[in-house]
């Protein structure tokens, strides 16, 4: 069964303590994604990864940190130099987003932090 | 670079066409729309992408005017499940920057 898993679901973690959400995915696809969501807000970019070991910032890249060793991961490390991190956190892949028009990004459940 | 509007809340009944216009200026002229839906405490969904004039798949279509300034979703005959939160993302060819709108709070009533 292909598809995007995030994990866990939920996680809590006390102020000042780093934290790393897990993003999988078994559809090979190139590209993958994380994004902030708050409540009631959009999706905001953090990191972007085209291709395995390379990745891009986003419009939020500050206080997280990424890694793209292999093809079917991009775990997202959110440290305690991010201010506010409490949110839900969605992770994406996309086949390539170099051709055009075939760049659906298929997201995973999201992980909501809670961060005390 | 682009920026994307989009209402903040619509609502209709069951079995009506709904429409919902995002705006984008400065979109260049290789630049995707794409729209997604969203459920509570759920991933976005792929909806629709176009490039220009009309899309159309099994469950919406996607109008471009020539100017390309504006996107037009329209989910034909809606019902209670098509609540939910619709974004509009642009992808700029350019330098690959991916701008999404606000989003757009679809409630369908009864």
């Amino acid at each position: 069964d292909g598809g995007i898993t995030q994990s866990p679901k939920y996680l809590f973690r006390k102020e000042g303590q780093n934290v790393t959400l897990s993003c999988e995915q078994n559809l090979n696809h190139d590209a993958m994604y994380w994004y902030r969501q708050d409540p009631g807000q959009g999706l905001r970019l953090i990191y972007y990864s085209q291709i395995v070991n390379d990745f891009q910032k986003g419009d939020i890249a500050e206080g997280y940190s990424v890694s793209r060793e292999k093809k079917e991961s991009f775990p997202l490390t959110v440290t305690s130099a991010q201010k506010n991190p409490t949110a839900f956190y969605l992770c994406a892949s996309s086949i390539d987003p170099r051709v055009k028009g075939s760049n659906e990004q298929y997201f995973g459940p999201g992980t909501r932090l809670t961060v005390t | 670079l682009a920026k994307t509007t989009q209402p903040i809340s619509m609502d209709s009944y069951e079995g009506q066409e709904v429409n919902i216009t995002c705006s984008h200026n400065n979109i260049a002229t290789n630049d995707y729309i794409t729209w997604y839906q969203q459920f509570p405490s759920q991933g976005p969904r792929f909806i629709i992408q176009g490039y220009k004039t009309k899309v159309t798949n099994e469950v919406a279509s996607l109008f471009i005017p020539a100017d390309r300034k504006s996107s037009t979703l329209s989910l034909p005959r809606v019902s209670l499940s098509d609540t939910a939160v619709y974004y509009c993302l642009v992808e700029e060819d350019s330098n690959y920057q991916l701008i999404w709108g606000a989003g757009t709070k679809l409630i369908i009533k009864p």
